[in-house]
């Protein structure tokens, strides 16, 4: 089956720096890769998404990359704000798997 | 739309007892899911459904059996409650438009279940 591996784990940064959170996926068939960020005690909510026959996705301060050939995606957060504190999951499915597998998370924290 | 509702928001259960959490969505999705999260870590798939009456295992099974009658409601049964399951479930549903087309998943806002 699917593998998702995240890096990092934990991930600290200043208010204005960049953030970016790496995803490698094991199933080459995988063609959709979306993003969620789950506040404490939130549910998750997507933030981004993006199919494999796109390379990137931008919506204003966050971007997501995609190398299918290295089977790894990234997500981009520029000038990062207390409220992008949370954790990040990445996630990989393929067409009508119906299921995906999801990463273990990245908590991000930006310290005003 | 309410989407995706998920009761009860919290449980305490003692070791060996039952009980079902319920999900429903008004969205019209055809699949939904059952993950499980525990403290400080990421999403567990339980068991998904990819229309109703089509059920499947998922990283996580033992311990839960799930039945979907009707497109709107998944429910999660756990027969004989052990302390393994504390946990954080979240249910959830999207829609695949035909082949080739995944779409995000909404969540519940997840059940607290303890078992002491």
């Amino acid at each position: 089956g699917e593998n998702v591996e995240q890096h990092p784990s934990t991930l600290s940064v200043q208010e204005g720096d960049s953030a970016v959170i790496k995803c490698t996926y094991s199933d080459s068939a995988s063609n959709y890769f979306p993003w969620y960020k789950q506040e404490l005690g939130k549910r998750p909510q997507l933030i981004i998404d993006i199919r494999s026959n796109v390379g990137e996705k931008k919506d204003q301060r966050i971007a997501v990359t995609l190398n299918k050939t290295a089977k790894h995606f990234s997500l981009h957060i520029t000038e990062t704000q207390p409220e992008d504190s949370a954790v990040y999951f990445c996630a990989a499915s393929r067409a009508n798997a119906g299921k995906s597998t999801f990463g273990d998370g990245t908590t991000l924290t930006v310290k005003p | 739309n309410a989407g995706v509702t998920q009761t009860p928001k919290f449980r305490i259960l003692k070791i060996g007892q039952s009980m079902t959490l319920q999900c429903a969505q008004d969205m019209n999705h055809n699949y939904m899911y059952w993950y499980r999260q525990d403290p400080g870590m990421g999403l567990k798939l339980i068991y998904y459904s990819v229309g109703a009456g089509i059920t499947d295992k998922g990283e996580v099974p033992n311990g839960y059996n799930v039945s979907r009658s009707t497109t709107e409601d998944f429910p999660l049964r756990l027969e004989l409650a052990a302390p393994s399951q504390t946990s954080v479930y979240f249910c959830a549903s999207s829609y695949s438009r035909g082949p080739g087309e995944n779409s995000p998943l909404h969540f519940g806002n997840g059940t607290r279940l303890t078992v002491t």
